[in-house]
């Protein structure tokens, strides 16, 4: 049972708009989460995190907001350029475990020129 | 410096096999993990480590062992393959132990069960 999910596998957008990427939790004990970016054929490099305590965290074009009631955080991606098309994770430590990271499925993007 | 390396990067296997992935870091980070990424489901923790000589099962640790004799590698061994371990594994390492710190993934070895 994923505990982190990500509901949307694609997502299309143009370069310079903006991109939002959709991530939902149930496990109200998690307290931090990561987004990862996966190019094919690379492993996963770290993008941004938010700690709970905050509601935004922003750095360059990407900012993460967490939504502590709804459990839910979304990535925005503004402005979207061709070099974002990939795989974005959202992942969280597992309440029970710190050492422990829980990965949603990924969402593919795709930026059109 | 090459951060998280992984070999092979491509291996068949038929069922039955064992083989051994293997993964080293040169940056001295303490914590390492394993994953393996099918597709839908993400990635899923298999085993990890916090330090030479300590290991722990993850999420999907049946049919996998570790090892971590020293700080660089961090061996990952499929005792008998099966064609339900056919996925691309990662491994990757921190400085700091815990998920709670950015990992550094290797580009992965795509396995494939016959």
């Amino acid at each position: 049972d994923q505990q982190v999910k990500q509901n949307s596998p694609s997502l299309s957008v143009q370069e310079g708009r903006i991109s939002i990427l959709n991530c939902d939790y149930t496990n109200s004990m998690f307290d931090y989460f990561l987004w990862y970016k996966k190019y094919p054929a690379e492993g996963p490099t770290f993008l941004i995190s938010i700690s709970s305590i905050k509601d935004k965290n922003e750095d360059g074009r990407f900012t993460v907001f967490l939504n502590k009631s709804a459990k839910h955080l979304s990535l925005h991606i503004v402005p979207s350029q061709p070099g974002d098309s990939a795989v974005y994770f959202c992942a969280a430590p597992a309440a029970s475990n710190d050492y422990k990271l829980s990965f949603g499925a990924g969402t593919t993007v795709t930026v059109r020129a | 410096n090459a951060g998280v390396t992984q070999t092979p990067k491509f291996q068949v296997l038929k069922t039955g096999q064992s083989m051994t992935l293997q993964c080293a870091q040169d940056m001295n980070h303490e914590y390492m993990s394993w994953y393996r990424q099918d597709p839908g489901m993400g990635l899923r923790l298999i085993h990890y480590s916090v330090g030479a000589g300590i290991t722990d099962q993850g999420e999907v640790p049946n049919g996998y062992n570790v090892s971590r004799s020293t700080t660089e590698d961090f061996p990952l061994r499929l005792l008998s393959a099966a064609p339900s371990q056919t996925s691309v594994y990662f491994c990757a390492s921190s400085y700091r132990q815990g998920a709670y710190q950015p990992q550094h993934f290797g580009d992965g070895t795509r396995l494939s069960i016959l």
